[in-house]
C-alpha cells in the first residue's frame, strides 16, 4: 500500500460525459501528479500541483482540468468524454525535498468510455 | 524525441535465472534521477529502485540491481533469481532535474517467469 488513495476503482460512462476523479496524497506529500496509461499512448504525464498550484502541465487535453484542494486532494475533470479517453488515470505523489524524490502511485482508477 | 527506450516488448526467464531489462535515456540536464517501477497485472506501480545521475555506483536493492552506463545513458535493471511473482511489465523512468518533476516512462517491457 502506497498511501495514495483514488477513488472510484473503476468508472463506465457514455461519451459526451463529465467524470471527476479524486485522489488523496500520501500524508505529508504536497506534490501531485496525474499520469495516464493507455494502449496506444503509454504512461504519459498530465499535469502536476504542488501544494495547491499548478506546477508542471504535460499532454492535458482542454477536455481535460484538475485542481489541489487546501488539503492537498486532488481532482481530475474530465469532460465531453470520447472513446479514446479510456485509460487508467494514475494519481501519484512525492515530498519535495530528498535525494530520491520517489513518486507513490495510487492505485489507478479505470475509465471505460461506451 | 523519445527520452525513454525500452526495446524489448516482451521476455520470457526461466525461474531461478536473471534477467536484464534494456533501458536507454536522452537528456541534456546533467541532474537527472532514474527509476524502475513494476506493474503486475493487479494494474499498480510498484517503484523498485532508484539511480541519481551522480551517483558513483549501482544502485541495488535487493534481487533488483542496476545497471547504469552514464556515458552510454543507459540504466539496465537486472532481476536476479527470477521468481514467479516477477511476471510483470516493467516500466524504466526519467526525472530530469534535482527536484519534484513529473516522470517520462518507457514504453514498458513485459516479463513472464517460467516454472
Amino acid at each position: 500500500d502506497s498511501g495514495v488513495t483514488q477513488t472510484p476503482k473503476h468508472l463506465i460512462t457514455a461519451t459526451g460525459q463529465r467524470v471527476t476523479l479524486r485522489c488523496s496524497p500520501r500524508s505529508g506529500d504536497l506534490s501531485v501528479y496525474w499520469y495516464q496509461q493507455s494502449l496506444d499512448q503509454g504512461l504519459q504525464f498530465l499535469i502536476q500541483y504542488y501544494n495547491g498550484e499548478e506546477r508542471a502541465k504535460g499532454n492535458i487535453l482542454e477536455r481535460f482540468s484538475a485542481q489541489q484542494f487546501p488539503d492537498l486532494h486532488s481532482e481530475l475533470n474530465l469532460s465531453s468524454l470520447e472513446l479514446g479517453d479510456s485509460a487508467l488515470y494514475f494519481c501519484a505523489s512525492s515530498v519535495r525535498s530528498g535525494r530520491v524524490n520517489e513518486q507513490f502511485f495510487g492505485p489507478g482508477t479505470r475509465l471505460t468510455v461506451l | 524525441a523519445q527520452k525513454i527506450t525500452q526495446t524489448q516488448p516482451g521476455m520470457f526467464v526461466q525461474e531461478k535465472e536473471a534477467v536484464t531489462l534494456d533501458c536507454t535515456y536522452d537528456t541534456s540536464d546533467p541532474s537527472y534521477g532514474l527509476f524502475w517501477y513494476k506493474q503486475p497485472s493487479s494494474g499498480e506501480m510498484i517503484f523498485l529502485i532508484y539511480q541519481g545521475s551522480y551517483d558513483q555506483q549501482n544502485a541495488t536493492e535487493g534481487r533488483y540491481s542496476l545497471n547504469f552506463q552514464k556515458a552510454r545513458k543507459s540504466a539496465n535493471l537486472v532481476i536476479s533469481a527470477s521468481q514467479l511473482g516477477d511476471s510483470a511489465m516493467y516500466f524504466c523512468a526519467m526525472r530530469e532535474g534535482q527536484g519534484d518533476y513529473k516522470l517520462s516512462f518507457g514504453a514498458g517491457t513485459t516479463v513472464t517467469v517460467r516454472a
